[in-house]
């Protein structure tokens, strides 16, 4: 199927820095969702979105739903060593997955 | 949220036997699950709509006599790899979706399971 364009592909940030990332889409979505894998695991759902511009927060995680519904961008303040793993975002209602960030901590 | 767990969550089997693996909801009901594979270092990859009751819906590019869906159940879908050859070996992970009807679209994941065909 499909896949989204995610970028950067992956971050290599010291503890305590914020890190962005985006998702861009040639096709409308009306779902955008974002999860967090890590090695061996299931995606875990982080943050859902369901109207364009719509701004959620779910404690250091900031996700926002573009206006054009086309792409999201998520942010996390204060990285901690914890938060390492790839990011996906979702559209289609999960049925079609970003390329992935690799977030990986310097302490 | 929403509990979906996977069995096995790895297996090693040998070329040209079959593998089931399986996928429940276990606190929720779910009319519709997913089948996903996953590549080392790459995405999640929809292989599959598994409905309840009623046959699979398969992606392009998947065989479908290959990888036998079967959701013979509200909590239960099952993805059996026929025949196995190496190349087979990834990373498979199901979800399902706890509201699908409201609209909500919120996906819950099981742990997945490492196939190794030797």
């Amino acid at each position: 199927g499909q896949q989204l364009n995610q970028s950067p592909q992956s971050m290599f940030i010291q503890e305590g820095e914020d890190v962005s990332m985006n998702c861009t889409s040639s096709s409308i979505f009306n779902t955008w969702l974002w999860y967090k894998q890590e090695p061996g695991e299931g995606p875990v759902l982080l943050i859902a979105l369901y109207k364009a511009g719509e701004l959620t927060s779910n404690g250091r995680l900031t996700a926002q739903f573009g206006i054009t519904r086309k792409d999201s961008f998520l942010n996390i303040s204060a990285s901690i060593p914890s938060d390492v793993g790839i990011y996906f975002c979702a559209g289609q209602e999960g049925l079609t997955f970003g390329t992935g960030t690799r977030l990986t901590i310097i302490p | 949220g929403a509990v979906v767990s996977q069995h096995p969550s790895w297996v090693i089997c040998k070329s040209g036997t079959s593998v089931k693996i399986e996928c429940r909801s276990l606190d929720f009901q779910a009319t519709t699950m997913f089948w996903y594979r996953q590549f080392p270092k790459q995405s999640l990859m929809l292989m599959a709509t598994s409905n309840e009751g009623s046959k699979a819906t398969y992606e392009q590019g998947v065989e479908k006599d290959k990888f036998l869906i079967n959701h013979a159940s509200l909590t239960l879908s099952t993805l059996t790899v026929t025949s196995a050859h190496p190349e087979d070996s990834s990373f498979y992970i199901c979800s399902a979706s706890r509201d699908r009807v409201s609209g909500t679209g919120e996906l819950f994941f099981g742990e997945g399971s490492r196939l190794t065909v030797l």
